[in-house]
């Protein structure tokens, strides 16, 4: 079966203190993985999109990185303007279907 | 550039009741979604369109949910009848092409049914 598992699900970090959350996935036929940033009561906003296995994009203190089974959004000395929640989402197939993560809620503290 | 636009914002009305959504997908864009988000599932894509046509229904819980695009910068959720087990949050998105393309999403349609 066709899945996406964000983990963790809610992650709490200090200012300044780095991490990553996982995306790991098992899809047929992945055709590209997205990640998003959610704000509380407005949609998803788009980040990147990966398409191979070894891929890297960079945004400010984000970094997202793609393998065969997951993918990782590292994010460097946040700040709590980053605070959010971060979905990932790929694309399968060749019926091009969007599968969704849940989702990792993410709170900086100042 | 307006982004996909979506309303209401927000919407409660009585169990029984016929919701309908609106969306306007980004100028130029072929492809239509309409997603539900709530904390238990996450996102799940209901139903999607490609240069106005129903692509993929499957997503839709049962016959209560119907969803149109009678054009290229229009697009319809409806509901009927309502249910409290619908209330979530209602996403319209919309892209260039299905095929991998960034999605971008409008600010939602907030249901509460009771």
């Amino acid at each position: 079966e066709d899945q996406v598992t964000q983990s963790p699900e809610a992650l709490r970090l200090q200012e300044g203190e780095s991490s990553s959350l996982n995306c790991s996935y098992t899809v047929s036929g992945l055709r590209g993985l997205f990640w998003y940033r959610q704000d509380p009561g407005k949609g998803p906003e788009f980040l990147f999109t990966l398409y191979s296995a070894g891929e890297e994009k960079e945004k400010e203190r984000l970094k997202a990185t793609l393998t065969k089974k997951e993918s990782f959004l590292h994010i460097t000395a946040p700040k709590p303007e980053d605070s959010a929640t971060y979905l990932c989402a790929v694309v399968k197939g060749r019926d091009d279907k969007i599968i969704f993560g849940k989702g990792t809620r993410l709170h900086i503290l100042p | 550039d307006a982004g996909v636009i979506q309303s209401p914002r927000h919407e409660v009305t009585e169990m029984g009741q016929e919701v309908t959504l609106r969306c306007k997908p980004i100028s130029g864009h072929n492809s239509l979604f309409w997603y539900r988000q709530t904390m238990m599932r996450g996102l799940e894509l209901l139903i999607y369109f490609n240069n106005n046509v129903p692509i993929d229904d499957s997503g839709m819980p049962e016959d209560r949910f119907s969803a149109k695009m009678p054009n290229a910068s229009f697009s319809t959720l409806k509901i009927q009848p309502s249910e409290p087990r619908d209330s979530a949050v209602y996403f319209c998105a919309s892209s260039m092409d299905p095929s991998g393309n960034t999605i971008y999403f409008g600010e939602g349609s907030w249901l509460t049914v009771v």
